[in-house]
């Protein structure tokens, strides 16, 4: 199975902060790669794929980049609407599997 | 917009059953995979099932395979997962999400709020 780390687990970072999350797979996935954002109590929600593909609707602050096995999510310009949990997922095989999320708090 | 609803959550006996439903509406239902996903605090998010848009194939997690059966009805719009021999790692919020399938390759685009599912004696 692939397994995907993310780090941090928690970022603690102000509005109008530029924020990166990071994420490893243990073995190459190409650009297989999803990021959701989960808040308290609610569904996650698919905000980038392929990579770097925008989902639509997804505010262009969000974007991504990376390949093979190391992966980036940036938010150029943190929102109070973006205080939540990003997990990115590989679906390059197995179904897909998850990160274990990284925190997003307001310091 | 699309709209899933999952139901059939509860709790139930290790070696117990239950079916979970997922009621779609705001999109081609036929013509899309769908997906079951679980949450649960120790295990994180988990990919469970997949089928596809015809019902022609379907995907299992290792962790499921031989327990679990997912299936949909096109017509009723209506996606299922029949979950037999439950264990307590099963206790899981479990979510139905309409996928993206590029050979076999799957992601989420968008899930329901999902259905709470707990074995326990």
């Amino acid at each position: 199975d692939i397994q995907m780390t993310q780090s941090p687990s928690t970022l603690s970072a102000f509005v109008g902060d530029r924020v990166t999350i990071t994420c490893r797979a243990s073995q190459t996935i190409s650009t297989w790669l999803a990021w959701y954002q989960q808040k308290p109590g609610k569904a996650p929600k698919l905000l980038l794929y392929k990579a770097s593909t925008l989902e639509s609707g997804v505010p262009s602050r969000f974007s991504g980049s990376g390949s093979g096995t190391e992966f980036t999510l940036t938010i150029s310009s943190l929102q109070p609407d973006d205080f939540a949990t990003y997990y990115c997922q590989q679906y390059n095989s197995d179904g897909g599997t998850f990160g274990q999320g990284t925190k997003v708090e307001i310091k | 917009e699309v709209h899933l609803v999952e139901s059939g959550g509860g709790l139930v006996p290790p070696g117990g059953s239950l079916r979970l439903s997922c009621a779609a509406s705001g999109f081609t239902f036929s013509s899309f995979a769908m997906t079951w996903v679980r949450q649960s605090p120790g295990k994180g998010l988990e990919w469970v099932s997949t089928i596809t848009s015809s019902g022609g194939l379907t995907y299992y997690a290792d962790s499921v395979k031989g327990r679990f059966t997912i299936s949909r009805d096109n017509p009723k719009t209506t996606l299922y997962l029949q979950m037999n021999s439950l264990r307590a790692e099963d206790t899981a919020l479990y979510y139905c999400a309409k996928a993206t399938l590029v050979g076999a390759r799957v992601r989420f685009d968008t899930w329901g709020q999902g259905t709470l599912v707990t074995v326990s004696s």
